[in-house]
């Protein structure tokens, strides 16, 4: 069953711009990722942050967790037509691991 | 570069045929995974496996088996096609020793039932 939900499902910006996107999960987790996906590929792995990190950064992409809260947000700066994607978060919880639907963003030139 | 390989990248095929799905890596990873993916949505897990000889049902499984006899190899094979499995598939392969490096993917198979 899905464990991370991301919010919003879409989002639309101009290039330049920051983009944020959230994801919510449900039971306790060992770590969480951020995936990449580009339209009708496979995805692609970008950051991983561990239970017991609060913010982590690559590159223009930074990524924050609140084990609290249960959610997790990231956040990509100045953005470039060439981030158009889907992302998506995932979480390591048990065996597996398990994605939400991911939120599409569109980078306008 | 993409270490992990599927096959056939797109694919159409009659109801009720048998197809199987090829997933290769080079990586020598333990664990692999394959996701069955409508457009747009979310990621559903259909079968997993810890290593050789080992394989694991998720949550799709119940229309498809898989087997691994090999480290690198890890094919899907759906016994009997319905229009229901037109969806893409995508292969996954990660190292337990490396969590920080997360799930590598392959480029997916596009299948079409018709």
């Amino acid at each position: 069953s899905q464990q991370g939900e991301e919010d919003p499902q879409a989002l639309s910006i101009q290039e330049g711009e920051n983009a944020t996107m959230n994801c919510s999960y449900k039971t306790s987790i060992n770590n969480l990722q951020w995936y990449r996906q580009n339209s009708g590929r496979g995805l692609v792995h970008l950051i991983l942050i561990r239970s017991n990190e609060r913010e982590k950064h690559s590159g223009r992409l930074r990524v924050t967790l609140d084990t609290s809260k249960k959610s997790s947000s990231l956040l990509i700066t100045a953005s470039r037509a060439a981030d158009t994607a889907s992302y998506f978060c995932a979480t390591d919880a048990t065996e597996d691991m398990r994605f939400g639907a991911g939120t599409r963003l569109t980078v306008k030139p | 570069e993409a270490d992990i390989y599927q096959t056939p990248r797109y694919l159409v095929i009659g109801t009720g045929k048998k197809i199987t799905l090829e997933c290769s890596q080079t990586m020598g990873h333990d664990k692999m995974y394959w996701y069955q993916q409508d457009p747009g949505m979310e990621l559903h897990l259909i079968h997993y496996s810890y290593g050789v000889n080992s394989t694991e049902k998720g949550d799709l499984s119940s229309e498809s088996t898989v087997s691994r006899i090999r480290t690198e190899h890890f094919p899907l094979t759906l016994e009997s096609a319905r229009p229901s499995h037109t969806s893409q598939y995508l292969c996954a392969s990660s190292d337990p020793l490396q969590a920080v490096d997360g799930y590598t993917f392959g480029s997916g198979t596009r299948l079409t039932v018709v």
